[in-house]
């Protein structure tokens, strides 16, 4: 069965400082792969979303970029944090395994930049 | 793109009643409307999706329906138990490539006893 695993948890980071999040999927290959913010209280933004190795398109120009060094892994960057980056971070996947557009989430990074 | 709009945002019944959340969205072409469940401080989890082919699912006390002339989908919950509370949101499928989900906004629910 397919799994997917996001770290780190939780985080808190200061103003300007770098960021990175980490995403892997088990059992499937060549997943659509994506990155999901979701402010408190508010409903989920798509911010990125891979077909494939090194492909990324970006959903909202932002200081953040996501990386897809290999098939199951997906990377979510940035180089100085910003207040308004706080939310919570979802790492998602699709695939053929399951019918077109089912989403499967991981568990989430909370992120509070203070 | 796609766009979905929700409502209400957020919705109480006592336990036992029933409780519906609606969703409208913009592109006709749009064939995927998934339902998800999201705890609080946790994940989203699918809870039931409907294809455009088809007007009704049901699952136990969950059930939705789809107009695609009018283009809005509606949830439908049951027998509302206190662990039914959450948020929920709807989504849409939208054209292109990587199956790009366009979730609406949120509906909490709160049963209470």
């Amino acid at each position: 069965s397919q799994t997917i695993h996001q770290w780190p948890a939780t985080l808190v980071q200061p103003v300007g400082s770098p960021l990175s999040l980490e995403c892997t999927v088990e059992g499937t290959s060549n997943p659509n792969l994506y990155w999901y913010r979701q402010a408190a209280g508010r409903g989920l933004q798509l911010l990125f979303y891979s077909v494939g190795i090194g492909q990324i398109s970006s959903e909202v120009p932002q200081n953040l970029s996501a990386s897809r060094p290999q098939d199951r892994q997906f990377i979510l960057s940035s180089k100085k944090l910003l207040l308004s980056d706080s939310g919570f971070y979802l790492c998602a996947w699709s695939g053929t395994e399951k019918g077109p557009g089912e989403l499967f989430f991981g568990e989430g990074s909370r992120l509070t930049v203070l | 793109g796609e766009n979905v709009e929700q409502h209400p945002s957020t919705l109480s019944v006592q336990e036992g009643d029933s409780a519906v959340i609606k969703c409208t969205y913009s592109d006709s072409a749009s064939n995927y409307f998934p339902w998800y469940k999201q705890e609080l401080g946790k994940r989203p989890q699918l809870i039931i999706d409907i294809r455009s082919n088809v007007g009704e699912k049901k699952d136990q006390r969950i059930a939705v329906t789809l107009n695609k002339t009018a283009k809005h989908f509606s949830l439908h919950i049951t027998e509302t138990q206190p662990e039914d509370s959450a948020v929920y949101f709807c989504a849409a499928i939208s054209t292109g490539t990587a199956s790009k989900l366009t979730f609406g906004t949120g509906t909490r629910l709160q049963v209470t006893l």
